[in-house]
């Protein structure tokens, strides 16, 4: 069975400083990995995405993942977060032709000026 | 561009009234579609799923059904809402299968 494992459901860290949020997949098969970030009674929108392939995958705002498939992970970094950062943010598993993805429980990160 | 639509916003409904959530995909042919809902707190359960008009596969039972009446269109309906289903609704599409891209939402509060 696939399932994803965000350990973290609340992050907090000062603006100006990096991140990391942790995400944990387990999938048979071949794994297509993706971030999504939601704001505030808003959506989710998917911040980047990892097809087989190069393990380090860029998303918007200067966003980037590392596929690990040794560790089953895929956890995100950021080298400088902003304010505007503050949301939450939803890991997530699936591959080609599934149409029922895993998501994580989301982690909410928290911005401090 | 592709544009994904949900209405309405915002409803307030009663106890055993029914409801209808529609979602509508622009700039995409054929997509996949699909139904989550989010409870606070934020855990996503996806609910259907439609990879052609006219058909649904239900993920689980909430007491909720789905219709695909046109290729862009994706209804949510109950005849009889529960307290239960208060929260909120995400419309999203793929092609597929891959990666999701996900509508506004709509915030439903049941009284």
């Amino acid at each position: 069975a696939q399932s994803v494992t965000q350990p973290d459901a609340r992050v907090t860290v000062s603006e100006g400083a990096s991140l990391q949020l942790r995400c944990k997949y387990s999938y048979f098969g071949t794994p297509y990995l993706f971030w999504y970030v939601q704001y505030p009674r808003q959506g989710l929108q998917l911040l980047l995405k990892y097809y087989p392939g190069d393990p380090v995958v860029q998303g918007v705002n200067g966003f980037e993942a590392e596929f690990s498939k040794s560790n089953s992970s895929f956890h995100l970094r950021k080298a400088s977060v902003h304010w505007s950062d503050w949301a939450v943010y939803f890991c997530a598993v699936t591959s080609g032709g599934n149409y029922k993805p895993t998501f994580g429980k989301g982690t909410s990160l928290v911005v401090h000026p | 561009a592709q544009t994904i639509h949900q209405w309405p916003v915002a409803e307030i409904k009663a106890v055993g009234s029914p409801l209808s959530l529609g979602c509508t995909i622009k700039g995409k042919s054929s997509p996949n579609l699909y139904w989550y809902w989010q409870a606070t707190g934020g855990t996503l359960q996806q609910l259907f799923y439609s990879i052609t008009v006219g058909q649904v596969e239900s993920v689980v039972q909430l007491n909720l059904s789905a219709s695909r009446p046109k290729d862009d269109q994706f209804i949510l309906s109950t005849e009889k809402l529960l307290l239960s289903h208060s929260g909120f609704y995400l419309c999203a599409w793929s092609l597929w299968g891959a990666e999701q891209y996900f509508g506004p939402g709509t915030r439903l509060t049941v009284l």
